[in-house]
């Protein structure tokens, strides 16, 4: 069965320190892929998404994501993080008419 | 503004009785959606897909009879969690594409079921 994978399940960072998380997948076909974000209390919100193209993504709030197709991975990454950057992160793959999540990394960012 | 509305936003109910929760898309047809559940501390889960206009696929592992799913129209889909127990506690959140290719899904901002 297609699976996604997210490697670190809780990350804890100084501000500014520099961020990637990493995700793969199972799926040999074509894939959409995304990141989303899950701030406390609130619901899931898109940071960014690849479809085709440029592998390399950049979304919301400073984050970026590479999609390299021979290792099945599509990374998170941000150069310099803030507190505000608390929150947890999922990483999505279409597979291949349905959305499948990765279990997700907490991220904690202290001052 | 929000194009996923998901009704209620949180519900407590008694053991054996049953609820339901709704998804609507606001602003677009959604011939399909999705819908979710969050135990705490995880990823969301899959549990099936809503199919306007014919049954609901399910994920292995989710009973039938128990989340019962409707896809009524093409703005609407139902979740009717049946006869709850406290294990069905959790988020239940629901999803949308507005299309494939060119956008990804629209998520309702859930809804938190606590069965007492």
């Amino acid at each position: 069965a297609q699976s996604v994978s997210q490697h670190n399940h809780h990350v804890i960072l100084s501000e500014a320190a520099s961020l990637e998380l990493g995700c793969n997948y199972s799926y040999g076909g074509t894939v959409n892929l995304f990141w989303y974000v899950q701030y406390p209390g609130q619901h899931l919100q898109l940071l960014l998404k690849y479809f085709s193209g440029d592998p390399l993504v950049k979304g919301i709030k400073g984050f970026e994501a590479e999609f390299i197709k021979s290792k099945f991975s599509f990374n998170l990454r941000k150069p310099s993080v803030q507190w505000s950057d608390t929150a947890e992160y999922f990483c999505a793959v279409t597979s291949p008419d349905k959305l499948i999540f990765g279990t997700g990394t907490r991220l904690q960012v202290f001052p | 503004g929000a194009v996923v509305s998901q009704h209620p936003s949180w519900v407590i109910c008694k053991s054996g009785t049953s609820v339901k929760i709704e998804c609507r898309s606001l602003d677009f047809q959604a011939t399909t959606m999705f819908w979710y559940r969050q135990f705490p501390k995880q990823s969301l889960m899959l549990m099936a897909t809503s199919n306007e206009g014919s049954k609901a696929t399910y994920e292995q592992g989710v009973e039938k009879d128990k989340f019962l799913i409707n896809h009524a129209s093409l703005t609407l889909s139902t979740l009717t969690v049946t006869s709850a127990h406290p294990e069905d506690s959790s988020f239940y959140i629901c999803s949308a594409p507005r299309d494939w290719t060119n956008s990804p899904l629209h998520f309702g901002n859930g809804t938190r079921l606590t069965v007492t």
